[in-house]
């Protein structure tokens, strides 16, 4: 199974900008690189996801390595909602296009107000 | 679209009862999947679904069975419960699985006595 290493637990003041790592040397050629975010007593949602080139949407930026071997979670400013678990994560080929998501145990942003 | 709905949102059963956790999605998805998270741990993938007729199983298949009768249901059937199936229960539904994004239900608190 490809896998990813995160970091367990990172702080951030509230409106700075938070960099969240996460290393996954093991990842194949075709493997999209996805972030979920949990909030508190809630199933996770998505974030983002990208395969090569570094990702923007209205949540975050995605920023990925040349060689893909690691990539960042970006929010620009982070809020106090943006407490949470966030999760790196890797898919693994089951058989042609089909694929299953493995959760590491993630990074606990914690932000200080 | 209610998105992901999941019922009964907590339960209580003993040692050896049987149940059904309910999941069903409105958005036509073709994967779904069934996910626990026990506590400070992050999910782990237990059975899934590519379509109707088609499960297969994931990291932690045991004592748990499921079938895919329609696109829109998902259930999961605890057989016999044990007190090691004690977890948040999640499910989740994605349009295909490659490099979409999965919607995750807002969990089922299960807890064996």
């Amino acid at each position: 199974d490809a896998k990813t290493t995160q970091p367990n637990s990172m702080e951030s003041n509230e409106e700075e900008p938070v960099h969240l790592p996460c290393n996954h040397s093991t990842i194949s050629g075709t493997d999209y690189i996805h972030w979920y975010r949990q909030l508190p007593s809630q199933g996770p949602e998505y974030v983002i996801h990208g395969l090569t080139s570094n990702v923007n949407n209205r949540m975050a930026s995605l920023a990925i390595a040349e060689d893909r071997k690691s990539s960042t979670l970006i929010l620009h400013r982070a809020t106090l909602r943006d407490a949470a678990v966030y999760y790196c994560i890797l898919r693994d080929l089951l058989w042609a296009g089909t694929y299953k998501y493995i959760f590491g145990t993630g990074t606990r942003l914690k932000v200080l107000a | 679209n209610a998105g992901v709905t999941q019922t009964p949102k907590f339960q209580v059963l003993k040692t050896g009862q049987s149940m059904t956790l309910q999941c069903a999605q409105d958005m036509n998805h073709e994967y779904m999947s069934w996910y626990r998270q026990d506590p400070g741990m992050g999910l782990r993938l237990i059975h899934y679904s590519v379509g109707a007729g088609i499960t297969d199983q994931g990291e932690v298949p045991n004592g748990y069975n499921v079938s895919r009768s329609t696109t829109e249901d998902f259930p999961l059937r605890l057989l016999s419960a044990a007190p090691s199936q004690t977890s948040v229960y999640f499910c989740a539904s994605s349009y295909s699985t490659g490099g979409s994004e999965q919607y995750f239900g807002p969990g089922t608190r299960l807890t064996v006595t």
